[in-house]
């Protein structure tokens, strides 16, 4: 029973570019989290989406980043025109969803290095 | 609106001693409380979870963590650090519906094991 998947597990990407990030949730999760984590610090939530929807991007920063989960495929987190402060590791979690007690299974990262 | 905080980013026991790692949160509504443990360069591995049932929760390897409302804390502990414990733990909190199944964690504490 595959765990939640993420690639590629490292990106390295120049000032300008575009950085797409890939999640797979485990099989029979509907809910997927994204979560950048930055040099010694703690988790931050960026966006909550169900398939086809965005149920929440209140940790989205506000330009050149958007996140999609369609109908079928992984979900996708891109990040326009990276710039060095984007440098950083970013996971995707995935649940079944609520009621069930919210136990969101994380991925093992994607690590974004912006030259 | 939800908040952590885990006291002390650094935490250095002697092998076999007595692992006490803190977290407190501030919540509007009933939480779910959560204790990851990040090994480096990794992703995030549940440690333990509390969502509403028995105050006392029961982990894997060892750990357990018991959620005192009159305190907002749930700290975590296990009787005998090994070798093996020394990682990054992360408290979280989220709320048990909708827009509130994100997770929202605490900076992290580095707990380190010696001889």
């Amino acid at each position: 029973n595959a765990g939640v998947m993420q690639n590629p597990r490292h990106l390295v990407r120049r000032r300008g570019q575009e950085a797409r990030l890939r999640c797979s949730p485990m099989k029979g999760h509907s809910h997927v989290y994204w979560y950048r984590q930055l040099p010694e610090e703690g988790l931050k939530f960026m966006v909550y989406l169900q398939k086809e929807n965005i149920i929440d991007e209140s940790g989205m920063p506000k330009e050149r980043f958007s996140a999609e989960f369609p109908k079928e495929g992984p979900s996708i987190l891109r990040i326009q025109q990276v710039v060095r402060g984007d440098s950083a590791a970013y996971f995707c979690a995935s649940s079944r969803g609520l009621p069930e007690g919210n136990e969101q299974f994380f991925g093992p990262g994607t690590r974004l290095t912006v030259l | 609106a939800q908040s952590v905080t885990q006291l002390g980013s650094h935490v250095s026991v002697s092998e076999g001693a007595l692992v006490l790692l803190r977290c407190n949160y501030s919540s509007s509504v009933p939480p779910y409380l959560f204790w990851y443990v990040q090994y480096p360069n990794q992703g995030l591995q549940l440690l333990l979870k509390y969502t509403s049932a028995a105050t006392l929760v029961k982990g894997i390897n060892g750990f357990e963590a018991e959620f005192k409302k009159s305190e907002t804390s749930f700290h975590l502990t296990k009787p005998s650090a090994h070798m093996s414990d020394a990682a990054e733990y992360f408290c979280a909190v989220s709320g048990n519906s909708g827009t509130a199944s994100k997770l929202t964690f605490g900076t992290g504490t580095r707990l380190q094991v010696t001889l």
